[in-house]
């Protein structure tokens, strides 16, 4: 079993929707959690960053973790035709000197205009 | 905030010839630097991640090794590429400190083995 599972998608919207992306994981160590919004051919760039369960909100972008059941996702609202992106979410154990970050998959997004 | 300049950008080798990809930051200092592989249409593959000047760790056994001999400098290097060497590779730096432990990518180098 990975320790992060997301669906790599594609998932295919049209224009103003909201759009979920979801990924769990198995290691209850986890403390920091990361979404990285990846273009083509470009390096990850990071979107949204928490620490500890609850929501968090940054534009139209909120950012949600729930660690009783070891779930996170990220809420995109009135999606854009350049949201189209692979979303990966990251996460990495607080006791764990290394700070490595664990990611997901990836998952494809594609917003239709 | 952290910026992460690799280079270079693409590059095309042929089996068996020697790499060498680097990897510098700026914007932080000590900070804990990382070699990600990302093969098409897959999530990322931590390779070697440092902790300091001089200290690195391996996460799978393969061709490639990495160095730190400077702070905010990373080095990839492989003595004979194999096909399989080829993919994205990127480069990231977290800062050590207790709060604000983003990591920052680099904006990769595609490496075709051919």
């Amino acid at each position: 079993q990975k320790e992060v599972e997301q669906d790599p998608g594609p998932l295919s919207v049209p224009e103003g929707a909201i759009v979920s992306l979801n990924c769990t994981y198995s290691n209850s160590a986890f403390q920091y959690f990361m979404w990285y919004r990846q273009y083509s051919r470009k390096g990850p760039e990071l979107l949204m960053y928490t620490y500890s369960s609850g929501n968090k909100e940054d534009g139209r972008f909120t950012a949600q973790v729930d660690k009783s059941s070891k779930y996170i996702s990220l809420f995109i609202r009135d999606s854009q035709p350049s949201d189209s992106a692979t979303y990966l979410c990251a996460m990495s154990a607080r006791k764990d000197s290394s700070y490595k970050l664990i990611f997901g998959s990836g998952t494809r997004l594609l917003v239709r205009p | 905030s952290q910026t992460i300049h690799q280079w270079p950008a693409t590059l095309v080798q042929p089996v068996g010839s020697p790499l060498s990809l680097e990897c510098t930051v700026e914007g932080t200092s000590n900070p804990n630097l990382y070699w990600y592989r990302q093969a098409a249409g897959r999530g990322l593959q931590l390779l070697f991640y440092s902790v300091g000047i001089g200290q690195i760790s391996s996460e799978v056994p393969q061709n490639l090794s990495a160095s730190r001999p400077q702070d905010r400098q990373f080095i990839l290097s492989s003595k004979k590429l194999l096909l399989s060497d080829s993919g994205f590779y990127l480069c990231a730096s977290r800062h050590t400190g207790y709060q604000n432990t983003e990591a920052f990518f680099g904006q990769g180098t595609r490496l075709t083995v051919v």
